[in-house]
């Protein structure tokens, strides 16, 4: 089944120690999205990847980095995580342009717990 | 003020009760309205899709929009355990790629 994978599914880090997360797709989408969601909140978009063109949210801290070198896999680097980035992290994917009944198809998420 | 306002609740309902799940949006814009669910520890997964006012049924699932009133609703009948969980609703302008996300509605079907 085409899908969205997200390695690993629960994550632990240091406080300050630099983590990457892991997104890959079979969809062939053309766009992946990071979002951040924290407990009994929305998702929050952090940024995407149109093809290889990157869109970051003017709300993002700088501190949140993206990849994507292929369009099969793209990653969420968060160089000195606090204790405020502690949160699930959802990677989806969608076809450009969304059109009829596209819509963006998420992975299971990454759970950051930062210590 | 939030562009989507959803009660978070969270709701508890008896197994068998129809459940009615509501957001209210500002932005007049919007065109497209998706129900997300969300199980705990889990990705939200598409559960309905609908393009500008109208219903749309799937099985025990019935979505409505009501652009005059900015009023969207997911009807849950026959509701099951199975059925608990975080429901998002989320929404987007015509040829927009970002989708706006309510806060999500945590649901529970007690047996």
């Amino acid at each position: 089944d085409a899908m969205v994978i997200q390695n690993p599914r629960y994550q632990v880090t240091q406080f300050g120690k630099p983590v990457t997360l892991s997104c890959s797709q079979t969809l062939n989408h053309n766009v992946m999205y990071w979002y951040q969601q924290k407990s009994s909140q929305a998702p929050k978009l952090l940024f995407h990847y149109y093809d290889k063109d990157f869109n970051n949210e003017a709300d993002t801290p700088d501190n949140f980095q993206s990849r994507r070198p292929n369009t099969s896999f793209c990653f969420l680097d968060i160089r000195s995580p606090g204790l405020g980035d502690a949160a699930m992290y959802l990677c989806a994917t969608s076809r450009v342009p969304l059109g009829g009944t596209d819509t963006q198809y998420f992975g299971p998420g990454t759970r950051l717990t930062v210590l | 003020q939030k562009e989507v306002e959803q009660d978070p609740g969270p709701l508890s309902v008896p197994e068998g009760a129809i459940v009615s799940l509501n957001c209210t949006y500002s932005n007049s814009a919007f065109q497209y309205f998706m129900w997300y669910r969300q199980y705990s520890r889990k990705g939200p997964e598409l559960l309905m899709y609908t393009y500008s006012s109208g219903n749309k049924e799937d099985g025990r699932f019935t979505a409505q929009v009501d652009k005059s009133s900015k009023y969207i609703s997911l009807f849950i009948r026959d509701s099951q355990p199975s059925d608990s969980a975080t429901y998002l609703c989320a929404m987007r302008i015509q040829g927009a790629q970002k989708l706006v996300f309510g806060q999500g509605t945590r649901l529970t079907i007690n047996p």
